[in-house]
């Protein structure tokens, strides 16, 4: 069974610009939630989607926005790029909100230059 | 609140236990979750723990909770050089589902 396939695993950008990632959630799957991973913060809750829509919402400028498909995959997008964006986006899968096993993918690591 | 606290470096010789200990704060929390990550990798889910369980193990893994004082630890036996990693702790919340880090334990082995 493949696990959670994050793309690109890496890209530079520079301000000003937007990016987005995307999320392969494992096959079943049907809720994606989205965290962002520094070293002064650690690992931050962006948002949560389960069936196209979004359940939660972490504290994150609206620069910050994400979907997610009919067949489960999200993406995430990020506009207006600052320095402090640069970052590794992880993406997990569960079942539902709710359920116990939730598996992370191995993360896109964006550079702002 | 919700927070998540973790000793943020723990050093063990091949072949000892390791034990990474672990607090968490809400109380709505539904599973509590222990995740590695090497270097330059994602989160490899480790093990996790239901609200109302005690224990939990899983081969070298055990996993003990104590829900009275939220205290949550990760028991590693015979460490090997292979587990040097970062360990993260994390509690669901019952109310959003979203997941609270803590800040990360390194553990070093040494041969």
């Amino acid at each position: 069974k493949a696990g959670v396939t994050q793309t690109p695993r890496y890209l530079i950008k520079t301000r000003g610009q937007q990016v987005t990632l995307s999320c392969s959630p494992i096959s079943g799957h049907r809720s994606v939630s989205w965290y962002q991973q520094t070293p002064g913060q650690g690992l931050q809750f962006l948002f949560e989607y389960f069936s196209e829509t979004q359940r939660n919402k972490g504290n994150f400028p609206g620069r910050f926005s994400g979907r997610q498909f009919s067949n489960s995959r999200s993406e995430m997008n990020v506009s207006t790029l600052e320095l402090g964006d640069s970052a590794l986006y992880l993406c997990a899968s569960s079942l539902d909100s709710f359920t116990g096993e939730l598996f992370f993918g191995e993360g896109s690591r964006l550079t702002v230059l | 609140g919700e927070d998540v606290e973790q000793s943020l470096f723990l050093s063990v010789r091949e072949g000892d236990s390791s034990v990474i200990n672990c607090t968490y704060t809400d109380s709505s929390s539904t599973y509590l979750y222990w995740y590695k990550q090497e270097p330059g990798a994602g989160l490899q889910l480790l093990t996790y723990i239901f609200s109302n369980m005690d224990m939990k193990q899983d081969q070298r893994l055990t996993v003990l909770l104590n829900k009275k004082d939220k205290h949550l630890s990760l028991r590693i036996a015979d460490t090997q050089t292979g587990d040097s990693a970062i360990y993260f702790c994390a509690e669901r919340s019952g109310n959003t589902g979203k997941l609270i880090f803590g800040q990360g334990t390194t553990l070093q082995v040494k041969p």
